[in-house]
């Protein structure tokens, strides 16, 4: 399909990891990306990965890309109540008008006490 | 704080009229990207300007239009308000034309039309 897919709901007990998926569709994007965004705010930045890479690392955020399966996913470990907010992946994607990023409908990611 | 700043906050206003929404850019940053939020469209781009110019056009209606200052602040008009444009508009900002190291987004502009 044309869109960035992604799971619209997840709910997890505060300390589980929690894994948020997403499909791409642009094979020869550079970059993926994974914004997080909380109430009332605008999308923060939370990680990239280049598209050669498999998997990156950011303390309790491991990001890993399928390329053959156009499949990105963001694994947050011990998640915490202050990381429920929506998040979404990015791809950068080429059309008439030059390079775009095109975003992903978002996961809500709700945490449980 | 993110470094770009919309204002205003929150907008509530009438179908048919005309407003303005301002975003000042994070500093040293020459590119603007306007956006908007919805809860049946997603995240959507509308437009890109790069040093003052027109540089990306996304799914922007004729109804709305955008510049970039000298001083790289930006304006986005939107005109003939709808009652379904009322939305966050969210603006973004990056170093340079591209953005392989991510755009940083301001905290929106939420536009009511009643």
């Amino acid at each position: 399909g044309e869109d960035v897919e992604q799971s619209l709901f997840l709910s997890v007990r505060e300390g589980d990891s929690s894994v948020i998926n997403c499909t791409y569709t642009d094979s020869s994007s550079t970059y993926l990306y994974w914004y997080k965004q909380e109430p009332g705010a605008g999308l923060q930045l939370l990680t990239y990965i280049f598209s050669n890479m498999d998997m990156k690392q950011d303390q309790r955020l491991t990001v890993l890309l399928n390329k053959k399966d156009k499949h990105l996913s963001l694994r947050i470990a011990d998640t915490q109540t202050g990381d429920s907010a929506i998040y979404f992946c990015a791809e950068t994607r080429e059309d008439n008008y030059g390079q775009n990023f095109v975003f992903g409908p978002g996961t809500r990611l709700s945490v449980l006490p | 704080d993110s470094g770009v700043t919309q204002t205003p906050k929150h907008l509530i206003t009438a179908t048919g009229q005309r407003v303005t929404l301002r975003c000042s850019p994070r500093s040293g940053d020459l590119s603007v990207y306007w956006y908007q939020q919805s809860l049946d469209q997603g995240l959507q781009f509308l437009i890109q300007y790069y040093n003052g110019e027109e540089r990306a056009k996304g799914n922007i209606l004729e109804r709305f239009s955008a510049q970039q200052f000298p001083d790289l602040h930006s304006e986005l008009n939107l005109s003939s308000l709808e009652l379904g444009d009322s939305a966050l508009y969210f603006c973004a900002s990056s170093v340079m034309g591209d953005f392989n190291y991510g755009y940083t987004f301001g905290s929106g502009t939420r536009l009511t039309v009643v």
